[in-house]
């Protein structure tokens, strides 16, 4: 069946220091891939998505590039900042029943 | 803004008092999930609706049920909640035809048991 491995944490940074949160994927077909991120208390949000190999996804400076030949998807940015601290799950969708199957989640944390 | 709404953000119940939570949507997505998430873990998909077709995870316990009575509106209802039922719900809606494989998640309701 499907699966999502990502970088266990927790992940604790400084400010404007360089974030990779790594995932791989199992998978029949071809994906959908997400990153979803979830602050404390709150439900899932949707970071960014791509639906095919070699597309890029980026969101308030967050990208991740679908890479089929390595089956990974995985999160990175540039300079991350207090307000980035949050869980985050990376998940894939395939075929025609709706389902996301999740990564067990990367706990962020940056400081000031 | 289009959005999933749940309510209440948190409900307390007793051990073994029926619970009600609700969710609705404002995006006219055609299906509407809900999954239980615990600490420190990803969310678990308990069933979710599909237009009006109800699908039910095998591993979900009998305890728990849903209704959708339009589709708007999806609810969750705990029959007997026990201790080990205290989590975070979500609900999340997708549309089957367009951005299909996009689900959009709700703010959750924190259930306590005591």
């Amino acid at each position: 069946g499907d699966s999502v491995t990502q970088m266990e944490g927790p992940v604790t940074l400084s400010e404007e220091a360089f974030l990779t949160i790594n995932c791989t994927y199992t998978a029949t077909g071809y994906p959908s891939l997400f990153w979803y991120v979830q602050y404390p208390g709150e439900g899932l949000q949707l970071l960014l998505k791509a639906t095919k190999a070699d597309d890029k996804g980026s969101n308030k400076g967050f990208e991740a590039t679908y890479r089929k030949e390595t089956t990974s998807f995985h999160l990175e940015k540039g300079s991350v900042q207090v307000s980035d601290s949050a869980v985050y799950f990376c998940a894939l969708s395939g075929g025609s029943n709706y389902k996301l199957t999740f990564g067990k989640g990367t706990l962020l944390t940056v400081n000031p | 803004d289009a959005m999933v709404i749940q309510n209440p953000r948190y409900q307390v119940t007793q051990f073994g008092k029926p619970v009600t939570l609700s969710c609705s949507q404002t995006l006219n997505h055609n299906v509407m999930y809900w999954y239980q998430q615990k600490s420190s873990q990803a969310p678990k998909l308990l069933f979710h609706y599909y237009d009006k077709d109800f699908n039910n995870e095998a591993d979900t316990p009998d305890n728990f049920q849903s209704r959708r009575p339009n589709t708007s509106f999806c609810f969750l209802d705990i029959r007997s909640p026990g201790l080990g039922d205290a989590a975070m719900y979500l609900c999340a809606t997708s549309r089957v035809g367009g951005d299909q494989e996009t689900q959009y998640f709700g703010p959750g309701t924190r259930l306590l048991v005591l």
